[in-house]
């Protein structure tokens, strides 16, 4: 099993160019999330999708769109990249059944500089 | 005030060392907490987790959750170099969506 992988690994975009982050999981997992990392500011959710064909806002959506292909991928689309999207991406996947909850594993990352 | 305060350290600690990892947090519904340990340049990966109040251990590791003060702790005891990293906290509240700390750095010099 891969987990959840994520391509690609690092990119640098100038402002104004549109790039789309691709995260896959092979766990047969319902639920997926992306989420950025900033110093100091720890993990923030950007987007969250709670089975295909669902998605839903976290805390900073603004700038993103999402699409959920299918139940193993989840894209993150930055349509017109700005300097303040420089950060690094992780998706998760989890499976959460009922009123439970279930660990959110993570892919690798991708690190994204925004000129 | 942030829903989840964690003291970003860094925290640099001999090794042999018990460490003491905190976070506060002020949302009553959070019933789930956790403990993700993320390396250099890699993802955060699930530590330890409890369900409500009171302690858990496995191995060096020990996780306590005191809900009356919200408050939660990490010990590592016998600290080694590997345990260098950053820690994360992380609480859910019913919404599967997890609200996670800014994370401490910490580094086990042998």
């Amino acid at each position: 099993n891969a987990g959840v992988t994520q391509t690609p690994k690092f990119q640098v975009l100038k402002t104004g160019q549109s790039m789309t982050l691709q995260c896959a999981q092979d766990m047969n997992h319902n639920s997926m999330y992306w989420y950025r990392q900033d110093p100091g500011m720890g993990l923030r959710l950007i987007y969250y999708s709670a089975s295909e064909g669902t998605t839903d806002k976290g805390e900073v959506p603004n700038g993103y769109n999402v699409s959920r292909l299918n139940k193993r991928e989840f894209s993150l689309r930055l349509e017109s990249a700005a300097p303040s999207q420089t950060s690094v991406y992780f998706c998760a996947s989890s499976d959460p059944e009922g009123s439970g909850w279930e660990t959110q594993y993570f892919g690798p990352g991708t690190r994204l500089l925004v000129l | 005030q942030k829903e989840v305060e964690q003291d970003p350290g860094p925290l640099s600690v001999p090794e042999g060392a018990i460490v003491s990892l905190n976070c506060t947090y002020s949302n009553s519904a959070f019933q789930y907490f956790m403990w993700y340990r993320q390396y250099s340049r890699k993802g955060p990966e699930l530590l330890m987790y409890t369900y409500s109040s009171g302690n858990k251990e496995d191995g060096r590791f020990t996780a306590q959750v005191d809900k009356s003060s919200k408050y939660i702790s990490l010990f590592i005891r016998d600290s080694q170099p590997s345990d260098s990293a950053t820690y994360l906290c992380a609480m859910e509240g019913g919404s599967e969506k997890l609200v996670f700390g800014k994370g401490t750095k910490l580094t086990v010099n042998p």
